[in-house]
C-alpha cells in the first residue's frame, strides 16, 4: 500500500503567520491527493482535492500544490480557526491511505 | 444540508461483532458511494471500505476477512460489521460520503470524502 509521511508532526505558529505542511508519498500518486482538517470532537473537513482544487467553501488563504510524491498544504495567514490537525490522503491506489497528520498549534 | 450520524454500541467484548449504522439525511443513499473510516487512539486515520447500493463493496485488505458493509435504501442508511474484534479495533469510527466533484460521468468510489459524521467511539473490552 502507499505510505504517506507528513511533516512536521507539530507546527507551532502564531495567528497571522504562514503555515507550510508537507506530505510525501512512498510512490507516485500523480495529483490524486487530498487534504483534510480535523478538530477534536468534530467531523473532518475536506480542504483540498486532487492536489490543488479547493473544496466548496474553503477560503483562498488555504492552498495545495505538488504532484508525484511531494505535496504541500499552505495556509498563507493563520486564522484562529485554522489551529487543528491536518491529514493528507491518496486515491491513486487501493487501499486508500492517510498520512499520520500534522498538528498546527498556537505558539 | 447533508448530515451523517453514526450509531451503535460504544462497548464491545473481545471476539464479538461490532455493528454500526450511519443514518444519512439531506442526500439519497442510492446516489453516492459511502465509506467507513476509523481512528485508533493516538493514531492516524484508516480507511475501512466503501459500499454502494448495488454491486459489491470494497474493503481494506487489512480488515477484509472480518468486515461487512451494506446499504438499506428504505431507511436511507448504511452499516458496518466487524467480526471477532480485539483491542486493536478500539477506535473512533466515522462514516463519510464520497463526493461528486466532476459530475456523474466521472463519479467513482476513490474520490475524496465531502461529508463526514461526527464519529462514534467504540471500545473493545471485557
Amino acid at each position: 500500500e502507499i505510505v504517506l509521511t507528513q511533516s512536521p508532526a507539530t507546527l507551532s505558529l502564531s495567528p497571522g503567520e504562514r503555515a507550510t505542511l508537507s506530505c510525501r508519498a512512498s510512490q507516485s500518486v500523480s495529483r490524486y491527493l487530498a487534504w483534510y482538517q480535523h478538530k477534536l470532537g468534530q467531523a473532518p473537513r475536506l480542504l483540498i482535492y486532487d492536489a490543488s482544487k479547493r473544496a466548496t467553501g474553503i477560503p483562498a488563504r488555504i492552498s495545495g500544490s505538488g504532484s508525484g510524491t511531494d505535496f504541500t498544504l499552505t495556509i498563507s495567514s493563520l486564522e484562529p480557526e485554522d489551529f487543528a490537525v491536518y491529514y493528507c490522503q491518496q486515491r491513486s491506489d487501493w487501499p486508500l491511505t492517510f498520512g499520520g497528520g500534522t498538528q498546527v498549534e498556537i505558539k | 444540508q447533508v448530515q451523517l450520524q453514526e450509531s451503535g454500541p460504544g462497548l464491545v467484548k473481545p471476539s464479538e461483532t461490532l455493528s454500526l449504522t450511519c443514518t444519512v439525511s439531506g442526500a439519497s443513499i442510492s446516489s453516492y458511494y459511502w465509506t467507513w473510516i476509523r481512528q485508533p487512539p493516538g493514531k492516524g486515520l484508516e480507511w475501512i471500505g466503501y459500499v454502494y447500493h448495488v454491486g459489491s463493496p470494497n474493503y481494506n485488505p487489512s480488515l477484509k476477512s472480518r468486515v461487512t458493509m451494506s446499504v438499506d435504501t428504505s431507511r436511507n442508511e448504511f452499516s458496518l460489521k466487524v467480526t471477532s474484534v480485539n483491542a486493536a479495533d478500539t477506535a473512533v469510527y466515522y462514516c463519510a460520503r464520497v463526493g461528486d466533484y466532476y459530475g456523474p460521468w466521472s463519479y467513482s468510489p476513490d474520490l475524496p470524502f465531502d461529508h463526514w459524521g461526527q464519529g462514534i467511539p467504540v471500545t473493545v473490552s471485557s
